[in-house]
C-alpha cells in the first residue's frame, strides 16, 4: 500500500543547530503539507505545495525555517537556528490534489536541547 | 480565522460503551470536515470524511454528523473496544485551497 515515506523519524539535536527533515509524498500526488504538532495539540500547518510551487506558508516562520520541494516530488524541510520552542513532531502529507483526503507520514519527533 | 475545539480533551470509558467525541467550529461555511485517528508518537489516520453537503458518514463502528448551522460534528463509537484507545482529531476545511485548521483533539482509552 502506498503511504508517506518521512525521515528521521526521531532527531534529537542542540539549540543553535541545523536540522532537515525529508517527506516522499505518494506517487502522482501534486499537494504536499507541512505539519507542526506540538505535544497536546492539534496539528498546525507550516507550508502547503502544488507541484514545486509554495501555496501557503503563511504560518511559517520564515527567519528560521524553509521548505523546497524542487522537483516537484519530495520535500524538505529545514530549522536554522534551531530553537527549544521547536520541539514538537513535524508531519508531512499529501493528496492528489488541493481539496482531496490527505494521506499524513509517520512523522519526525525533533527534540532540541 | 476558523477555530476549531474539542471537548472533553480526554475520555475515559470501559470496554462496550457507546460513546460520543465532540468538535466544534466557529465558521460555517466549511468545504469538508474529516476525523482522524491518532495513536501515541504516530502520524494521523482518516476515519471519515464529510463534505460540506452530507449530513453524516459510516465506517464500521464508526458513525460521524455534520450540522454545519450550529458549527458541529460528532464521532460515534459504537461498541468501544481497548484497541479503540488513541487520540481523535477533528480537522475543517474551508475551502478547495485544501489548508485544514485541527481541534487539539480528544484522548480516549477504553479500559477492558
Amino acid at each position: 500500500e502506498a503511504e508517506v515515506a518521512q525521515s528521521p523519524r526521531y532527531k534529537i539535536t542542540e539549540k543553535s543547530q541545523a536540522v532537515a527533515f525529508w517527506c516522499d509524498p505518494i506517487s502522482g500526488h501534486a499537494t504536499l503539507y507541512w505539519y507542526r504538532q506540538i505535544l497536546g495539540q492539534g496539528p498546525e500547518l507550516l507550508v502547503q505545495f502544488q507541484d514545486e510551487s509554495v501555496v501557503d506558508d503563511s504560518q511559517l516562520p520564515k527567519d528560521r525555517f524553509s521548505a523546497e520541494r524542487l522537483k516537484g516530488v519530495d520535500s524538505t524541510l529545514k530549522i536554522q537556528p534551531a530553537e527549544l520552542g521547536d520541539s514538537a513532531m513535524y508531519l508531512c502529507a499529501s493528496s492528489l490534489r488541493q481539496g482531496l483526503v490527505a494521506f499524513f507520514g509517520q512523522g519526525t519527533r525533533l527534540t532540541v536541547v | 480565522k476558523q477555530e476549531v475545539t474539542q471537548i472533553p480533551a480526554a475520555l475515559s470509558v470501559p470496554e462496550g460503551e457507546n460513546l460520543v467525541l465532540n468538535c466544534s467550529f466557529t465558521d460555517s461555511a466549511i468545504y469538508n470536515l474529516q476525523w482522524f485517528r491518532q495513536d501515541p508518537g504516530k502520524g494521523l489516520t482518516s476515519l471519515l470524511l464529510i463534505q460540506s453537503s452530507q449530513r453524516e458518514q459510516t465506517s464500521g463502528r464508526l458513525n460521524a454528523s455534520l450540522d454545519k448551522s450550529s458549527g458541529r460534528s460528532t464521532l460515534y463509537i459504537a461498541a468501544s473496544q481497548p484497541g479503540d484507545s488513541a487520540t481523535y482529531l477533528c480537522a475543517a476545511r474551508l475551502d478547495t485551497a485544501g489548508k485544514s485548521t485541527f481541534g487539539d483533539g480528544t484522548t480516549l482509552t477504553v479500559k477492558p
